[in-house]
């Protein structure tokens, strides 16, 4: 069974930091990885999607990498900023149109 | 946003009454999910729909049904609402006709039962 493993569970830093938040997966056999972002009381936002053929995205200040082999996934954020304070999931899935399977998020707060 | 609503968005009900949640998409996406989220737990799966008429149980189906009759309406009812239900509640769709099967979800059900 895929489990998905986010650590820490928690990350606070100063404004303008770069910053990495991990992910990490058992079963190295997956269709794509999937980061969102979600603010208290709201819903999920997809920031990147990684194909399994993929190495990296990109997208603004956000750079997310895929190492299958190691089952391993980071999310760089860049410049960190107070707006980018929210919980970070990743979700992988195991192929094509398969529900995704979550682990429990990154809470970033990103202090001015 | 891909064009998914969910309704309604907060609701508290009584234990033992049935409750029914509607996700509505406006992009005749064949997948839809249905999961719940909840502290400790994270996101997981309480079923799925790969077509009209086309459903599948996911991780935490008990005490779930679902129903598909159309393309754009996917509808997830607790027959007997128990305050272990309580949770938020999202519906997803998958984006397959892009190729890149990037999930896209609603805002959420904030579901209370006492």
């Amino acid at each position: 069974k895929q489990e998905v493993t986010q650590i820490p569970a928690a990350l606070s830093v100063p404004e303008g930091e770069n910053l990495v938040l991990n992910c990490s997966f058992t079963d190295s056999a997956i269709y794509n990885l999937q980061w969102f972002r979600q603010d208290p009381g709201k819903g999920l936002t997809s920031l990147l999607l990684i194909q399994s053929s993929q190495r990296e995205q990109t997208s603004g200040r956000l750079n997310a990498s895929l190492d299958k082999s190691s089952g391993r996934s980071t999310l760089y954020i860049a410049a960190s900023q107070p707006g980018d304070s929210a919980t970070y999931l990743c979700a992988v899935q195991p192929s094509g149109n398969t529900p995704l399977v979550f682990g429990k998020g990154t809470r970033l707060s990103v202090i001015a | 946003d891909a064009g998914i609503t969910q309704s309604p968005r907060h609701k508290v009900t009584e234990t033992g009454t049935p409750v029914t949640l509607r996700c509505h998409q406006t992009e005749n996406h064949r997948y839809m999910y249905w999961y719940r989220q909840d502290p400790g737990h994270g996101l997981r799966l309480i079923h799925y729909s790969y077509g009209v008429k086309d459903t599948d149980k996911g991780e935490v189906s008990d005490g779930y049904s679902v129903s598909r009759s159309k393309t754009e309406d996917f509808l997830l009812t607790l027959e007997s609402a128990t305050s272990s239900q309580t949770s938020v509640y999202f519906c997803a769709i998958s984006a397959s006709k892009t190729g890149s099967d990037e999930q896209y979800f609603g805002p959420g059900t904030r579901l209370t039962v006492t």
